[in-house]
């Protein structure tokens, strides 16, 4: 079956600028997780989603970062007023939600945002 | 806090056996994770062992668990040049909301 998907796979945005980052999470899976992974930093968590609601955005690095999920299904992860900092790899997963601890994590490919 | 240390780089030649190693600081952890990632390309996760197990093998790959020191290992038989990627070793948080990485260890495997 498919994957994780994301879109899109590259993005060049110019500073100031605001950017909206999709995952199209495997069929049927509840949990929904948004990861960054910087040069220098490794992977950073960003937000955890069960269902609609988010019971964890304590990774979120800033006001300027917000996230969404409708449906239970597709999130968006919106980055206001691009910083050269936000450059990085922003990576979605997914898992069934059934339990958390022990599950396991499907990531999709990317998305690799560059901020000049 | 919780956090997972690894070594950088390893580098070996093809058909040598390479050993990744992982430090983490959560004795609670109930799984813990490696996973792959190519060039380019998302993670791909390659294998996980239980907290009340010593030791798993899968073909190629054996991980090893020492719950006492915290310290676990992946060991990949007759390395091949595409085994080369970075390895990721992770565990959960202790919500149970996000797994922790380390920050991954560049394998080069040369031929």
């Amino acid at each position: 079956g498919a994957g994780v998907s994301q879109s899109p796979s590259n993005k060049v945005t110019e500073k100031g600028k605001d950017v909206e980052l999709r995952c199209d999470p495997i069929s049927g899976h509840t949990a929904l997780y948004w990861y960054r992974q910087s040069l220098g930093q490794g992977l950073e968590f960003l937000i955890y989603f069960q269902g609609n609601s988010a019971p964890d955005k304590s990774g979120l690095p800033s006001d300027r970062f917000s996230a969404e999920r409708t449906g239970g299904s597709v999130s968006t992860l919106t980055i206001q007023r691009t910083q050269q900092e936000d450059s990085a790899v922003y990576l979605c997963a997914s898992s069934l939600g059934e339990v958390s601890v022990g599950e396991t994590q499907y990531f999709g490919p990317g998305t690799r945002l560059l901020v000049l | 806090g919780e956090d997972v240390e690894q070594s950088l780089f390893l580098s070996v030649r093809e058909g040598d056996s390479s050993v990744i190693n992982c430090t983490y600081t959560d004795s609670s952890s109930t799984y813990l994770y490696w996973y792959k990632q190519e060039p380019g390309a998302g993670l791909q996760l390659l294998t996980y062992i239980f907290s009340n197990m010593d030791m798993k093998q899968d073909q190629r790959l054996t991980v090893l668990l020492n719950k006492k020191d915290k310290h676990l290992s992946l060991r990949i038989a007759d390395t091949q040049t595409g085994d080369s990627a970075i390895y990721f070793c992770a565990e959960w948080n202790q919500a149970g909301t996000a797994l922790i990485f380390g920050k991954g260890t560049t394998l080069s495997v040369s031929s």
